[in-house]
Order: C-alpha cells, then structure tokens, then sequence
C-alpha cells in the first residue's frame, strides 16, 4: 500500500537560510510525487509534481525537489527563504488503482526575520 | 479563469443533523475529487467523481454520499452529522482527458464545517 511519511512537524529557518522538508514514500510502483502548500485560511496549491520525467523537478516560489527511488525519499528545497514562504507543506503520493491522493502529516515551516 | 470555487465558506450544524457542500470545477474540468482535513492533518480522500460517476472511494462510512451533475459540479451531502465531522471539507478538479487519465488535482478554498 502507498504511504507517506514526512520527517519533520515543524521546521524553523531563518530569512535567507535554506529551506529542507523531508519526505519518505512507500510505494509497490513507480508513484506520481506531488508537494502542496496550504497558506493559512487559503487553499492548497500545487508547488510542484513528480510522474517518473526528470527526477530533479522545479517548482513555483525557487521551490526544487529531487526524487530518489533508492532512498524512497522526495525531498523539497529551496536555497534561500523568504518570509512568505511561511506555510504548512504537504508531501502526496497518488495511489493507482482509484486515483486517490495520499497525503503526509504536514511539515509546518516557519521563517524567522 | 476562475479557479475551484466551493459554497459555503462555513457553516455550523448540530448533530445528527444533514449538510450539502457544493463545488464547481475548473471549467473544461470533467473530474472532481473531495477531501476532508481535520484540524492538523493532511487531508483525506473521500470520493473522485469523472464523468457523472464514482471513479473512487476511500474510507468514510455511508453517512457521506456525492453526486456529480452534468455541468461537472458536485455535491458532498453528509447525514446525521457527528461531532468527529467538524473539519474543512476541500473540492478539487482535475482535467482527465480519459477514464484512465490521473492529473494535477486544483483545490478548491474548502467549506469549513464546525458539528455542535
């Protein structure tokens, strides 16, 4: 069965210092890899998607996450942050058979001044 | 283009009572997907409707049932609400050119459900 894993509930950086938010998969196939953002009382937005191209995928915001099949690992950073990229982040696996998405716990980033 | 867009914005209920959440998708969108997050949690997979029909289910009991209208917009009805119901209900949409598509899912901001 597919899962997700994020290593961190909190991350705290300060502006301008990278940014590392840990994510494991378990999955029996070759998985699409997705990171949402989720900005207090707004919707979540897609950063950026991993389907089995380019295992270095760019996103929106500096935002890069290199998929590792033989760490199962799908971790996203940024080189530099920024204050509004203070939000709660979301690792997701889809699984096959009935497209579902699933989703990690959360990684909740905060930046300080 | 306007993006997701999900009525009400909140709403409180008591239990045991029924509540319907609506969502319209992207247009030109022929699937729509809802999730529910309770407070400090990812969200979870409740129904994936293309084309007017199930495409999937996770675990939610029956008390939660949607539907999917011509027009491609949903309705996530909930009866004989329980305390544990209270969470933000999200609507996404995704293209899918074909049964057998699986694209990027656009979320809708969500219905904020509070159960007294």
């Amino acid at each position: 069965a597919q899962s997700v894993t994020q290593l961190d509930s909190h991350v705290s950086v300060s502006e301008g210092t990278p940014v590392l938010l840990r994510c494991n998969y378990s999955s029996s196939y070759s998985p699409s890899l997705f990171w949402y953002v989720q900005h207090p009382n707004k919707g979540l937005q897609l950063l950026l998607k991993y389907t089995s191209a380019a295992t270095l995928v760019k996103g929106i915001n500096g935002f890069e996450a290199e998929f590792k099949k033989s760490e199962t690992s799908f971790h996203l950073t940024k080189p530099s942050a920024h204050m509004s990229d203070a939000a709660e982040y979301f690792c997701v696996v889809s699984k096959d058979s009935n497209y579902q998405l699933i989703w990690g716990a959360g990684t909740k980033l905060i930046i300080k001044p | 283009d306007a993006g997701v867009t999900q009525s009400p914005t909140h709403l409180i209920k008591t239990r045991g009572q029924q509540v319907t959440l609506r969502c319209s998708p992207i247009s030109g969108h022929k699937s729509v997907s809802w999730y529910q997050q309770v407070l400090g949690q990812g969200p979870q997979f409740i129904f994936q409707y293309y084309e007017k029909e199930e495409r999937g289910r996770g675990n939610f009991p029956d008390r939660f049932s949607a539907r999917q209208f011509p027009n491609y917009s949903s309705e996530l009805n909930v009866n004989a609400l329980l305390l544990g119901d209270s969470a933000l209900y999200l609507c996404a949409s995704s293209l899918e050119e074909t049964k057998d598509s699986t694209d990027t899912q656009y979320f809708g901001p969500g219905t904020r459900l509070t159960v007294l």
